[in-house]
């Protein structure tokens, strides 16, 4: 049970380079979420996705695109990479039990852009 | 004002002690409160949500919630060192699909 799982796990970029980071989950969940982690700073929604055909802009969305491919899989977009965009990204699923909602997260993609 | 807000630590505490985290948050509209562990270099885990006024145990951990003070807290009672990590708080309002995260309390739990 592979859970939550993104690609890739490091990357270095250029200024003005573009890149697309995978996720693709098992869990059959319906929303799905794109987290950027800086130090200090706490965990920041960039963009998610409540159901399959449906995104919608978090917190820091500029500079970022999304694509919900299908129920499974949520990718994002970096079209030119800037150095503010350097941090650790996490692709997060959720499910929503009784009382609330649970994230589960992947892994994480440390980016770096120079 | 940020919308979650944590003491940043770090957070010393001997082993077997109780180690104790505070958050605040400022919209009075949050309903649902979690508190995530994460370990340096991993990705966060769910280990404790609470969603009424008073406490909640789970094991050693107990999470404390006062929504009139807008304060919610996480107790670690016998801290062991498998217990040094980053402590997330996360806060959401109602239906939202958005979860605020505060920045973190790093607890180091000395043998």
């Amino acid at each position: 049970n592979a859970g939550v799982t993104q690609t890739p796990k490091f990357q270095v970029l250029k200024t003005g380079q573009s890149m697309t980071l995978q996720c693709a989950q098992d869990m059959n969940h319906n929303s799905m979420y794109w987290y950027r982690q800086d130090p200090g700073m706490g965990l920041r929604l960039i963009y998610y996705s409540a159901s399959e055909g449906t995104t919608d802009k978090g917190e820091v969305p500029n500079g970022y695109n999304v694509s919900r491919l299908n129920k499974r899989e949520f990718s994002l977009r970096l079209e030119s990479a800037a150095p503010s965009q350097t941090s650790v990204y996490f692709c997060a699923s959720s499910e929503r039990d009784r009382a609330g909602e649970k994230l589960f997260f992947g892994s994480g993609t440390q980016l770096s852009v120079l | 004002q940020k919308e979650v807000e944590q003491n940043s630590g770090p957070l010393s505490v001997p082993e077997g002690a109780i180690a104790s985290l505070n958050c605040t948050y400022s919209d009075r509209g949050s309903q649902s409160f979690f508190w995530y562990r994460q370990y340096s270099g991993k990705s966060p885990e769910l280990i404790m949500s609470i969603y009424s006024n008073g406490d909640k145990e789970d094991g050693r951990f107990t999470a404390q919630l006062n929504k009139a003070s807008q304060y919610v807290s996480l107790l670690i009672r016998d801290s062991q060192p498998s217990d040094s990590a980053t402590y997330l708080c996360a806060v959401k309002r109602g239906n939202d699909y958005k979860l605020s995260f505060g920045a973190g309390t790093t607890v180091t739990v000395r043998a």
